[in-house]
């Protein structure tokens, strides 16, 4: 069975230092992965895609990710955090071609300090 | 361009009461969703429309019934409000595959007392 890891809860990055979320995954085929951000009372909003073309994917505001698929992983990176970075990040993993299998994590909480 | 556009944005109910979630989207897309979030357990499937004319159900449908009105409209309905169904609720849709992003709406927060 799939299923997604995000293994910090909560991330805390000072204005203008690197960005890392990390996320893990399990699955039995060869898995589409997403990334997407969730800002206050907003839906969630598509940052980033991974369909077995590059391993390094470049997302929407300066956002990139890289499938490791030796390590199970899809950290999603940013060179230097801005303050409209604070907001949630869930990492998601597709498989097959079933609806029902779109598994997302619990979420990471980004916040950006001044 | 709205996107996915959900109705209401806040409800209040109490134990028993009933209530319809609202959600059109403006994109042709064929599949829609319907999601719940609670705090540390990401989003959660309540039931899906893979395309117009079918739904099927989820991981947590129980107490929840859904229509899939026509392409463009897809709600939620809740027979029998319970506490545990306090939560936020989000509609998506996609292109068909489940490979497809989804595009989501800004959330109905309800609260059951």
């Amino acid at each position: 069975a799939q299923s997604v890891t995000q293994l910090d809860s909560h991330v805390s990055v000072s204005e203008g230092t690197p960005v890392l979320l990390r996320c893990n995954y399990s699955s039995s085929y060869s898995p589409s992965l997403f990334w997407y951000v969730q800002h206050p009372n907003k839906g969630l909003q598509l940052l980033l895609k991974y369909t077995s073309a590059a391993t390094l994917v470049k997302g929407i505001n300066g956002f990139e990710a890289e499938f490791k698929k030796s390590e199970t992983s899809f950290h999603l990176t940013k060179p230097s955090a801005h303050m409209s970075d604070a907001a949630e990040y869930f990492c998601v993993v597709s498989e097959g071609t079933s609806y029902d299998k779109v598994i997302f994590g619990p979420g990471t909480s980004l916040s950006v300090i001044p | 361009n709205a996107g996915v556009t959900q109705t209401p944005k806040f409800q209040v109910l109490k134990t028993g009461q009933s209530m319809t979630l609202q959600c059109a989207q403006d994109m042709n897309h064929n599949s829609m969703y319907w999601y719940r979030q609670d705090p540390g357990m990401g989003l959660r499937l309540i039931y899906y429309s893979a395309s117009e004319g079918t739904t099927d159900k989820g991981e947590v449908p129980n107490g929840y019934n859904v229509s899939r009105l026509n392409k463009r409209e897809f709600s939620l309905r809740l027979e029998s409000a319970a506490p545990s169904q306090t939560s936020v609720y989000f509609c998506a849709s996609s292109w068909t595959g489940s490979n497809s992003p989804l595009h989501f709406g800004n959330g109905t927060r309800l609260t059951v007392t």
